[in-house]
């Protein structure tokens, strides 16, 4: 059973232009939203991270933006770098432990 | 340096052959956790701690086995791997906050791919 749905699963951006990915949730007790960023052959790290009582949270290129009523959350970046390339996941935790989106492939290309 | 280590990083073996996967944390976390990462699946929980003598299921637990007697470590286990098994998996550790099963961020280990023949 999904929790996260995650779109799209994968993205190919040329290089100074926005990545959008995007994610929906079912489960209105969830309370924390993050992002997690992969390099190949690393473990996830933690990116950026929201809660839903702000619709948006900037951190340098990164921005989540939040939607509450319609249960969804996105990440943009910014000016998008070729070392941006990487898969990301969004997730989501309430009184449960932390799932997962299933991920996005991104690709900046020059 | 706080980090999350995982060792092997790479195994390859038999179907029945039992085998350990080791992980340890040195930032004193209550909350670990270990998930297994498939193409086109994302990361699923296979099981997790809450502190020491406490596991749980997570989504994913058929054919594993975890341990945690010591805060720092915690063991996967396959008793008897078969090929489903193949995967890439994390381990991942994170401090508990008020009231909750952690409070934000996840630490993850450099992964372990093991290949089941």
């Amino acid at each position: 059973q999904q929790q996260v749905k995650q779109s799209p699963q994968s993205l190919i951006v040329q290089k100074g232009g926005i990545s959008i990915i995007n994610c929906a949730y079912e489960n209105t007790a969830f309370d924390y939203f993050p992002w997690y960023q992969q390099f190949p052959g690393k473990g996830p790290a933690l990116l950026i991270a929201i809660r839903p009582d702000v619709s948006e949270k900037k951190e340098g290129r990164f921005t989540i933006s939040f939607n509450k009523s319609a249960k969804q959350f996105s990440l943009h970046i910014m000016d998008s770098q070729p070392g941006d390339s990487a898969t990301y996941f969004c997730a989501a935790k309430g009184n449960t432990p932390l799932v997962f989106g299933k991920g996005t492939r991104l690709s900046v290309i020059a | 340096e706080a980090q999350v280590t995982q060792n092997p990083r790479y195994l390859i073996t038999v179907t029945g052959k039992k085998l350990t996967v080791t992980c340890s944390q040195n930032m004193n976390h209550e909350y670990m956790s270990w998930y297994r990462q498939d193409p086109g699946l994302g990361l699923r929980q296979i099981y997790y701690s809450m502190n020491v003598e406490v596991t749980d299921k997570g989504d994913v637990p058929e054919g594993y086995k975890v341990s945690r007697k010591e805060k720092r470590n915690f063991p996967l286990i396959l008793e008897s791997p078969s090929p489903n098994q193949t995967s890439l998996y994390f381990c991942a550790s994170s401090p508990r906050g008020q009231g909750g099963f952690f409070f934000g961020e996840q630490y993850f280990g450099p992964g372990t791919r093991l290949t089941v023949t």
